[in-house]
């Protein structure tokens, strides 16, 4: 069946360090391909999204592109800030019935320090 | 505007207890749906509503109980819980039209703790 596979956390960086998250993906087809956040107490937060290969998706300094050949979603940022700390999640949607769902992986918590 | 909105936002109930979580949008979505969250884990998808119709049910306990009464409103009916069912409860909302995959908007959640 279809899945998302993330990194192992906590990542923790220093403020301005560069950010990479890995994200690999199995799943027939082409399916869409989302990054997620969800900060301390709430609920998640879109963050990017690409819907074909080779899309980009970028917002708020992070982008993540979608490559097909290595069945990837890469998120990363410049430049991370205190405020990034976050659990980021991706995830995949799949058409199941007459609706779709979104697999997500496991989750890979940010830890920024000053 | 892009929010949902859930209510209550904490809710501790008893075994025997029956309660209510409510979920509403008003971005015209067609499509809503209720996640369970434990801690340190992705959210685990329950039910879909479709145009008002239950369209997907992800074999949840007959304790939970979804309701759609309109195209902007979404319930989760709770009745008999146990312990374990303790977790975050999102709600998400996205368009649906045929043949397009669209984003999902979720809520802020509400904390249940079942005693």
């Amino acid at each position: 069946g279809d899945s998302v596979t993330q990194m192992e956390g906590p990542v923790t960086l220093s403020e301005e360090a560069f950010l990479t998250i890995n994200c690999t993906y199995t799943a027939t087809g082409y399916p869409s391909l989302f990054w997620y956040v969800q900060y301390p107490g709430e609920g998640l937060q879109l963050l990017l999204k690409a819907t074909k290969a080779d899309d980009k998706g970028s917002n708020k300094g992070f982008e993540a592109t979608y490559r097909k050949e290595t069945t990837s979603f890469h998120l990363e940022k410049g430049s991370v800030q205190v405020s990034d700390s976050a659990v980021y999640f991706c995830a995949l949607s799949r058409t199941m019935d007459s609706s779709y769902k979104l697999i997500f992986g496991s989750g890979t918590r940010l830890l920024v320090r000053p | 505007d892009t929010e949902v909105t859930q209510t209550p936002k904490h809710l501790v109930m008893g075994m025997t207890n029956k309660k209510s979580l409510k979920c509403e949008q008003h971005m015209g979505h067609r499509a809503m749906y209720w996640y369970k969250q434990k801690a340190k884990k992705p959210p685990e998808l329950m039910f879909v509503y479709s145009y008002e119709k239950l369209s997907i049910n992800e074999s949840v306990p007959s304790r939970f109980s979804p309701e759609c009464p309109n195209s902007s409103l979404l319930n989760l009916h709770l009745h008999a819980l146990q312990p374990e069912d303790s977790a975050l409860y999102l709600c998400a909302s996205s368009q649906e039209l045929a043949g397009q995959i669209y984003e999902q908007y979720f809520g802020p959640g509400t904390r249940l703790t079942v005693t």
